[in-house]
């Protein structure tokens, strides 16, 4: 079982919008609509901000959202505000056995 | 409200035993998964164990199988992690979440950090 992949950074001025991607195979995100995303601060507990790929829990902006195309998922966060500036990762499930994995990790950079 | 409250951090030395614990309140103990997720200084987050106390079945990454044990006792609704002889590697925050649904952990708990030097 490996690591999701997800770029090392990624970084956009604000007001744009980035994507982040993450690719599994056909053994975790390819297989299950059970993608989720997290947001981690410096120094912070990981927060939930997509769950089952392009779901939102409440209290999570609409400026979030995700989507899966085969292997690949992807969060976009549309109309960067500074405070998004953190690390993302994201995890897939990946069976009964060995049902959880996450990515390397994301460090979004607010230009 | 659901919390999860972890245990404080701990100092050890190596080969020492270790069990860190975490108590849920405010859902149903028995009818959640729950498990760990390792953050090393500077690192991403690493999917160690889950359980599920109602019957206590286990899942184990394959990267921690036999490293660690997983359990719980649901009469005090807190599940634990154990080492029985810890490395320098074992060195990280250890954060205890809510397996909601497939690939969703939420909430997470506060985190304890291992420091095994």
């Amino acid at each position: 079982q490996s690591a999701l992949t997800q770029p090392r950074s990624v970084s956009g001025s604000p007001g744009q919008s980035v994507t982040i991607s993450c690719t599994g195979t056909s053994n975790d995100v390819g297989n299950y609509n059970y993608v989720s995303w997290y947001q981690q601060h410096p120094d912070k507990t990981p927060k939930v901000i997509i769950y089952d790929v392009n779901k939102r829990p409440s209290g999570v902006p609409g400026r979030f959202s995700g989507s899966k195309s085969g292997n690949t998922a992807s969060l976009t966060i549309s109309g960067l505000q500074g405070d998004d500036e953190a690390d993302y990762y994201c995890c897939s499930y990946a069976g009964s056995s060995t049902p959880v994995v996450f990515g390397g990790g994301t460090k979004l950079t607010v230009l | 409200e659901v919390h999860l409250v972890q245990s404080g951090g701990e100092v050890k030395k190596p080969g020492e035993s270790l069990k860190i614990s975490c108590q849920g309140s405010g859902y149903r103990f028995t009818t959640d998964w729950i498990g760990w997720v390792r953050q090393r200084p500077g690192q991403g987050l690493e999917w160690v164990a889950v359980i599920y106390p109602g019957d206590s079945d286990t899942r184990y990454s394959p990267s921690f199988q036999g490293r660690v044990t997983i359990s719980a006792d649901k009469s005090i609704n807190t599940a634990f992690l154990q080492w029985s002889s810890l490395q320098a590697s074992d060195t990280a925050i250890y954060f205890c979440v809510l397996g909601r649904a497939a690939g969703l952990f939420d909430p997470w708990g506060q985190g304890t950090l291992v420091t095994v030097s």
